[in-house]
């Protein structure tokens, strides 16, 4: 069984700031992770994923995150924020060697920019 | 960018009535999925579609659930009977290829059970 924590619920920020948004999982195999926004009323968008290869990967809108196995953890960064980064910011897992694209999701981080 | 389409966006049932979920997805990918999420609650994988056929799907997927996309048009999700604990925000999403593929979603369908 694999597990995706995201252990904010809600980050708070101010325009400009950086900010880090946490993602832990656990499992015993071989997985690829992915990064995924929602604005209200909105379905999800892809932002970045790590399959193999450099552990830190580029996205979309100056996001980026790091992969570490030895932390067992994906955490997004963005340098500076904008009010319109304000969604809610989930981490995706899945298996490599299925090849059935399932996805196991965190509970969501909410992340409010302040103008 | 490609979008997912998912209809109604809303539904109201009587627990037992039968309910589909339509999604249409975007127009060249060849996987599709569905995935629940109750409020307050993460999203949780139900099931996946390739080639006609049900991949995988998760416990979450009773014996009353079903899915098809019959001659490439909607790929829908029936449920039948409904109970009270499906209600849920249900979201379709659909990717070119498998494992490690971006994955497209819907805003999702809010159906509420009574």
């Amino acid at each position: 069984t694999q597990t995706v924590s995201q252990s904010d619920a809600h980050v708070t920020v101010f325009e400009g700031d950086s900010v880090e948004l946490r993602c832990n999982y656990s499992y015993g195999g071989s997985i690829y992770l992915s990064w995924y926004i929602q604005h209200h009323g909105r379905g999800l968008q892809f932002l970045l994923k790590y399959y193999s290869g450099n552990p830190v990967v580029q996205g979309v809108n100056g996001f980026e995150a790091e992969f570490s196995k030895s932390d067992s953890s994906f955490h997004l960064r963005k340098a500076s924020v904008h009010w319109s980064d304000s969604a809610v910011y989930f981490c995706a897992a899945g298996y490599t060697g299925a090849n059935t694209g399932k996805l196991t999701f965190g509970h969501g981080t909410i992340l409010r920019v302040h103008p | 960018g490609p979008k997912v389409l998912q209809i109604p966006s809303h539904q109201i049932i009587d627990m037992g009535q039968m309910v589909t979920l339509n999604c249409d997805p975007v127009s060249n990918h060849l996987y599709f999925y569905w995935y629940k999420q109750i409020l307050g609650q993460q999203m949780e994988f139900l099931v996946n579609f390739y080639n006609g056929k049900v991949m995988e799907k998760s416990k979450l997927f009773k014996d009353q659930f079903s899915v098809e996309r019959p001659d490439g048009s909607y790929f829908t999700l029936k449920i039948q009977p409904t109970a009270l604990e499906d209600s849920a925000v249900y979201f379709c999403a659909s990717s070119l290829s498998g494992e490690g593929a971006e994955q497209f979603f819907g805003p999702g369908t809010r159906l509420t059970v009574l």
